[in-house]
């Protein structure tokens, strides 16, 4: 099946800062890649995804790349906030079987 | 148009007691998937459903846990016998089907701890 690595574990950026999070997935099959914020005691949600049909996509501070030769994804925030402050999964959709696989997510602190 | 509702949001039991746990996907979508977050640590798949289906339970311990999706109602996720190592975040997404995978919206989660 599907295995789905995610680093750093853990990041810490100054405030305006860029922080990047990088996946690497096995199943040449995947082609949806989504990445959830969760902030402490609260729900994943989806903040940005890309299908792999694209390379790139981006929404304001936040883009995302995807390489699918190497089979890896990264996801970029830049002018980095304290309200970044969150742990941010990554995850593969298999084409095969229908559910997603996440990584094990990075806690991203945001210093002021 | 609400969104994805877990209830209840907090459960204690006992060594020994079952554990029911209900999802309402947002209007609309036929799709659910349960996963299993434990402390500090990411989302585990446990089990997709469509209406009265099971599609794959392939992250699901073959023992004590059980999930329905039924015709009318929520999905349940059914712990029989929970033991300590069953305490854990559990969320459950729903997701509309157009013939393409689409985003899944999550639920509040139901944070069981077992005593």
């Amino acid at each position: 099946g599907e295995n789905v690595e995610q680093h750093p574990s853990t990041l810490s950026v100054q405030e305006g800062d860029s922080a990047v999070i990088k996946c690497t997935y096995s199943d040449s099959a995947s082609n949806y890649f989504p990445w959830y914020k969760q902030e402490l005691g609260k729900r994943p949600q989806l903040i940005i995804d890309i299908r792999s049909n694209v390379g790139e996509k981006k929404d304001q501070r936040i883009a995302v790349t995807l390489n699918k030769t190497a089979k890896h994804f990264s996801l970029h925030i830049t002018e980095t906030q304290p309200e970044d402050s969150a742990v941010y999964f990554c995850a593969a959709f298999g084409g095969s079987n229908y559910k997603l696989t996440f990584g094990k997510g990075t806690l991203l602190t945001v210093n002021p | 148009n609400a969104g994805v509702m877990q209830n209840p949001r907090h459960l204690v039991r006992r060594r020994g007691q079952e554990a029911r746990l209900r999802c309402s996907p947002m209007k609309g979508h036929s799709h659910v998937y349960w996963y299993r977050q434990l402390p500090e640590e990411g989302l585990k798949f446990m089990v997709y459903l469509q209406k009265e289906n099971i599609i794959d339970e392939s992250g699901m311990p073959k023992e004590r846990f059980s999930a329905e999706f039924p015709k009318e109602g929520p999905s349940i996720l059914r712990i029989q016998q929970v033991v300590r190592g069953d305490s854990a975040a559990y969320f459950c997404a729903s997701s509309p089907w157009d013939g393409t995978y689409n985003e899944q919206f999550f639920g509040p989660g139901t944070r069981l701890t077992v005593l």
